[in-house]
């Protein structure tokens, strides 16, 4: 099956650093690709659709200068969060849309701590 | 408005036993409609999808999902658990015409008693 990867697995950073987390489809072209915020115990909460190479859709409430998005090629697009705060601790997801199945496939989440 | 319901949050079953978790939707379009699984502090993998033809799915590790458009639902069945399917696991709603984007039910855990 089509696989997402996702780096780093975990980070740890102090309050006000900015953070990169990386999300590449392996196997295949994602001319789509979405990036989840999940709170403990609570379902996914999408934050945005990236389509390469346009502007990042943001969902209400989402900050688009904190969660910075790149979708710079068909594999790889990029969440960056900028002057993290402890609020922003969560588990990241990222997932690709394979084109010919119309399906999502998901990364393995990204646990950031900020302290 | 545009809706999944998982009405269970939680699910408790006999090792061997078999399993059904609940799924509604309200979606003006045809939707596709999909089931993910997701361990402890890990991503989330594709069970199975329904998109069009039979309404019965087939997808990995045993399961099986019926679509029944009269009902607006996709149940997840499996005849007989395992104590390795202890997580939890997602309904999902989507569509061509809103960019793919899914609508997720809240979720709900199942876990398996020895």
């Amino acid at each position: 099956g089509a696989v997402v990867s996702q780096h780093p697995s975990r980070v740890i950073c102090k309050s006000g650093t900015s953070v990169k987390i990386e999300c590449r489809s392996l196997d295949f072209q994602a001319t789509t690709m979405f990036w989840y915020r999940q709170f403990p115990k609570q379902s996914l909460m999408l934050m945005a659709t990236s389509n390469e190479g346009s502007k990042a859709t943001y969902e209400q409430g989402v900050e688009k200068d904190k969660f910075l998005i790149n979708h710079a090629s068909l594999t790889l697009s990029t969440l960056t969060v900028t002057s993290a705060h402890p609020e922003d601790s969560s588990f990241y997801i990222c997932s690709a849309r394979e084109p010919r199945t119309d399906t999502q496939y998901f990364g393995p989440g990204t646990r950031l701590t900020v302290l | 408005a545009q809706s999944v319901t998982q009405p269970d949050i939680h699910i408790t079953v006999s090792e061997g036993a078999s399993l059904e978790l609940r799924c509604n939707y309200s979606y003006g379009a045809t939707p596709y409609l999909f089931w993910y699984v997701q361990s402890p502090g890990q991503g989330l993998q594709l069970l199975l999808k329904y998109f069009s033809g039979d309404t019965l799915v087939q997808g990995i590790k045993g399961f099986e999902a019926e679509f029944k458009r009269s009902q607006s639902s996709f149940n997840l069945r499996k005849p007989s658990v395992h104590w390795s399917d202890a997580a939890e696991y997602f309904c999902a709603v989507g569509a061509q015409d809103s960019n793919y984007q899914l609508i997720w039910g809240a979720g709900t855990k199942l876990i398996i008693k020895p």
